[in-house]
C-alpha cells in the first residue's frame, strides 16, 4: 500500500533555530497537508496546499511557518524561529481528490529545548 | 468549525471483549475517518466512512450522516488494539477536524 514518508522521525532543536520537516506524499496525490499534535492533545490542522499554493491555513500557521514543494516529490514545513511551544508531533498527509480519505505519514516528533 | 465529540474518553477492556466507540458531529460532513494512534504515535487510517457501513476484519464502522454520528465497533479485542481512536470530520472547509479521541487499553 502506498505510504506518506516523513523525515526525520525525531528532531531536537534549540529555541530560536530554524527547522525543516520533510514529507514525500503519495506520488499521484494532489492535495497536501500539515497537522500537528501537542503531547496529550488532539490533532490540529495547520495548512493545506494544492497546485503549488496554500489553499487554507489555520490560526496556528502564523508568519514563522512556511510550506514549500521544492520539486515533484517533496513537501516541506519550515519553522523559522522555533519556540518551546512548537514542541509537538507534526504529521504530513495527502490525498488524490477532495472526495477521498487522507493518508497520514508516521510523523516527526519535534522537541524544542 | 464543526464540533466533534467522542465517547467514552477512556475505556479499559479485557482481551476478547467487544466495544463500541461513538463520534457525534455538529454539522453535515463530506468526509469522516476513523484513525488508530498506536503507542509510537502513528496515525493509522481505519475507515473512510462519510456514510454507510464498512467492515475490516474485527473492526466495523457505521455512519448515520442524517443523525450526525458514527460508531466504531471492535470485536474480540486484542492487546494490540490498545491506543487512542480518533474520529475526524471534514465539512465545507477542506480540513479535518479531529475529536479528542477515545483512549483504549486492552488487558490480557
Amino acid at each position: 500500500e502506498p505510504e506518506v514518508t516523513q523525515t526525520p522521525s525525531h528532531q531536537v532543536t534549540q529555541m530560536g533555530q530554524e527547522v525543516i520537516l520533510r514529507c514525500v506524499p503519495i506520488s499521484n496525490h494532489l492535495y497536501f497537508y500539515w497537522y500537528r499534535q501537542i503531547l496529550g492533545q488532539k490533532v490540529e490542522f495547520l495548512v493545506s496546499f494544492y497546485n503549488n499554493e496554500i489553499s487554507e491555513k489555520s490560526e496556528i500557521f502564523d508568519d514563522q511557518f512556511s510550506v514549500e514543494r521544492p520539486d515533484g516529490s517533496n513537501f516541506t514545513l519550515k519553522i523559522r524561529s522555533t519556540k518551546l511551544e512548537d514542541s509537538a508531533m507534526y504529521f504530513c498527509a495527502s490525498r488524490d481528490t477532495l472526495h477521498y480519505g487522507y493518508t497520514f505519514g508516521s510523523g516527526t516528533r519535534l522537541t524544542v529545548v | 468549525g464543526i464540533q466533534v465529540e467522542q465517547s467514552p474518553p477512556d475505556l479499559i477492556l479485557q482481551e476478547g471483549a467487544n466495544s463500541t466507540l461513538r463520534c457525534n458531529f455538529s454539522d453535515s460532513v463530506n468526509n469522516l475517518q476513523w484513525f488508530h494512534q498506536n503507542p509510537w504515535g502513528q496515525l493509522i487510517n481505519l475507515f473512510y466512512i462519510p456514510s454507510g457501513t464498512k467492515q475490516n476484519g474485527r473492526l466495523s464502522a457505521t455512519t448515520v450522516a442524517t443523525e450526525r454520528y458514527s460508531l466504531l465497533y471492535i470485536s474480540s479485542s486484542q492487546t494490540t488494539d490498545s491506543g487512542v481512536y480518533f474520529c475526524a470530520v471534514e465539512g465545507s472547509g477542506y480540513a479535518l477536524n479531529f475529536g479528542k479521541g477515545t483512549s483504549l487499553l486492552v488487558t490480557p
